[in-house]
């Protein structure tokens, strides 16, 4: 059974810091992973999607890298603002079928 | 507009309606997902349905629940008798590809049973 685990829960740095969350997952068989974040009150914006065949993916000041066979996967997000203020999600599947699970996200506060 | 959307927004139900969420995909996305997020946690999964056939309902809670997408555009989720359990954002995501592309998800349906 796929279960998935983000650390740390909370967050709260000053803008400007360079930081890392973590995902972790325990079914290493997967065909991808993608990162969300969610602003309170709304739905999820998709930040990266990662293949299997993939390491890492870029859009910006944000890199997502992959480790399939230790399960995990890293959110670096460079020069932090306070517009990247929200909770950030990361899902996985289950392997073979289509059903996506989810962590219960970090929620990151940059603050001014 | 070019996204998911969803309606309505919100909802208020009495405990024993039914209610009806409606989720309009982006047009030509093949994959459409249901998820139910409660206050604090990561979405959970609901169902799955590529174009008009529903390949997955395993995450649906109770036979209160029912998804259909008859044309395989609009979906609609269904739930009967509603519960206070039920409470919860209804999210809806929808795929280019055969379920395992990228998700976009539409702004949800916040459900209240009273």
């Amino acid at each position: 059974k796929q279960e998935v685990t983000q650390i740390p829960a909370a967050l709260s740095v000053p803008e400007g810091e360079n930081l890392v969350l973590n995902c972790s997952f325990t079914d290493s068989a997967i065909y991808n992973l993608q990162w969300f974040r969610q602003d309170p009150g709304k739905g999820l914006t998709s930040l990266l999607l990662i293949q299997s065949s993939q390491r890492e993916q870029t859009s910006g000041r944000l890199n997502a890298s992959l480790d399939k066979s230790s399960g995990r996967s890293t959110l670096y997000i460079a020069a932090s603002q306070p517009g990247d203020s929200a909770t950030y999600l990361c899902a996985v599947p289950t392997s073979g079928t289509y059903k996506y699970i989810f962590g219960t996200g970090t929620r990151l506060k940059v603050l001014a | 507009g070019a996204g998911v959307s969803q309606s309505p927004r919100y909802k208020v139900a009495k405990r024993g309606q039914d209610v009806a969420l409606r989720c309009d995909p982006i047009s030509g996305h093949v994959s459409l997902f249901w998820y139910q997020q409660a206050l604090g946690q990561g979405p959970e999964f609901l169902t799955y349905f590529q174009n008009e056939a529903q390949l997955d309902k395993s995450g649906l809670p109770s036979d209160r629940f029912f998804a259909e997408r008859p044309e395989g555009s609009v979906s609609t989720l269904k739930i009967q008798r509603t519960q206070q359990e039920d409470s919860a954002v209804y999210l809806c995501a929808s795929s280019l590809a055969g379920g395992r592309g990228e998700q976009f998800f539409g702004p949800g349906t916040r459900l209240t049973v009273l």
